[in-house]
Parts: structure tokens; C-alpha cells; sequence
């Protein structure tokens, strides 16, 4: 069976400092991955989704970019984290753009 | 603009009440309807998905109605327990790509024993 992780599940950085974060799929071959951000009170805002290595495609400009090194690995990173950049980061992943997304287990960040 | 408005925003309802939650949407194509629920800290899992011919789709505990000409949409959920307490959210398909997904920013149900 297919499992998504997500590391770390919490994270607090000051300002400015740089980020990564982790998100890797078990179990499928060549998926479409999505990072999402969740800020309190509102919807799922997509930020970055790919459908195969090296293969990025942006939503919202932002200081935060994504890269794909492996078929199954999806990386967020941030040279220097803003405060507004705090919030809960969802990658998810799916056979194929039409078909359901699965979620991982998410990552908190809070920017101090 | 491709827009999902849930209501209400929250809801505190007694263990083993029922309850319904509402999904308003103006995406355009509409593709789909999915409803999410999703635990305090977790991501969310797919409950039902609502295509344009579905009018009606349960899982267990948990029904879905679509209204495609009113563009709304609801989910019951019967003989409510402490473990339905989360954040349910709907999200609607536009035709095309992944991005054409629209989120609303959910309801959260707490269930008191």
C-alpha cells in the first residue's frame, strides 16, 4: 500500500532563517506531489505541485520554492522565512491530476 | 473566481446527535465534489466524492447530498461520536488540472459527551 510522510511535524525557526522540509511517498511509481499551505481559519491554498522529477510548477508567488531530486521526494525550502510564512504544510500526492489526493500527516511551523 | 463557502463555520452538538454540514461552490466546469475530514493536527482524508450525476453517497455514518443546479452541497452525519470531532472540509473540482481544485476553509465539529 501506498504511505506519504512528512518531517518534521513541528518546527519553529526565527525570521530569516532558512527551511526544508521533507515529503516522501512509498508504495507508487512516478506520482504527482503537491505541497499546500493551511493558515488558520481558511482553506487549502496550493503552492507548488509536480508531475515528475525536476518538474515544478508554482501557484502563488512567495519566498518559498519546491524541488523534486527523486521520483518520490518533494522538498519545500525558504532561503530566509518570513513571518507570515507560519503555518501547517500539507504535501499530498495522487496517481494523477484527476484523481484524489492523499494527504501526509503535516508539518507545523511557527516563525518566531 | 471559483469560490467554496462553508457553513457554519463551527458546530458543538451532544454524542449521538445528528448533524449537517453545508457546501455552497461556484466553481466552473464543475468536475467534483469531495468531502475531507480532517483530526486537529492531521491531514485530511477523503470521505465521500460527489460526481455531477450523484445526487446521494453515504459512508457509514456519514451522507452526502449534491444539489448540481443550486450548486450546493451537505453532509449528515447520523448518531454523531466523539470521534467524528474535526474539521470537515469541502473542496470542489473545476475541469482540468490539479490546480482547479478549490477548498473551503471547513467547519469544525466538536462533539461533547
Amino acid at each position: 500500500s501506498q504511505t506519504i510522510h512528512q518531517w518534521p511535524a513541528t518546527l519553529v525557526q526565527p525570521v530569516g532563517s532558512p527551511l526544508s522540509l521533507e515529503c516522501t511517498v512509498e508504495g507508487t511509481s512516478n506520482p504527482n506531489l503537491y505541497w499546500y499551505r493551511q493558515a488558520a481559519g481558511r482553506g487549502l491554498q496550493l503552492l507548488f505541485y509536480s508531475i515528475g522529477i525536476g518538474q515544478i510548477s508554482s501557484e502563488v508567488p512567495q519566498n518559498l520554492s519546491a524541488s523534486r531530486p527523486q521520483d518520490r521526494q518533494f522538498i519545500l525550502s525558504s532561503k530566509k522565512l518570513l513571518l507570515s510564512d507560519s503555518g501547517f504544510y500539507l504535501c499530498a500526492w495522487s496517481v494523477s491530476q484527476l484523481y484524489e489526493q492523499y494527504f501526509g500527516p503535516g508539518t507545523r511551523l511557527t516563525v518566531t | 473566481k471559483n469560490q467554496v463557502e462553508q457553513s457554519p463555520q463551527s458546530l458543538i452538538i451532544l454524542e449521538g446527535k445528528n448533524c449537517t454540514l453545508q457546501c455552497n461552490y461556484t466553481v466552473s466546469p464543475f468536475s467534483n465534489l469531495r468531502w475531507y475530514k480532517q483530526d486537529t493536527g492531521r491531514g485530511p482524508v477523503s470521505l465521500t466524492i460527489m460526481t455531477f450525476s450523484e445526487n446521494t453517497k453515504s459512508n457509514g455514518r456519514y451522507t452526502a447530498t449534491l444539489d448540481a443546479d443550486t450548486k450546493q452541497s451537505s453532509l449528515h452525519i447520523t448518531a454523531s461520536q466523539l470521534s467524528d470531532s474535526a474539521s470537515y472540509i469541502c473542496v470542489v473540482r473545476a475541469s482540468g488540472s490539479a490546480r482547479q481544485l478549490t477548498f473551503g476553509s471547513g467547519t469544525q465539529l466538536t462533539v461533547l459527551p
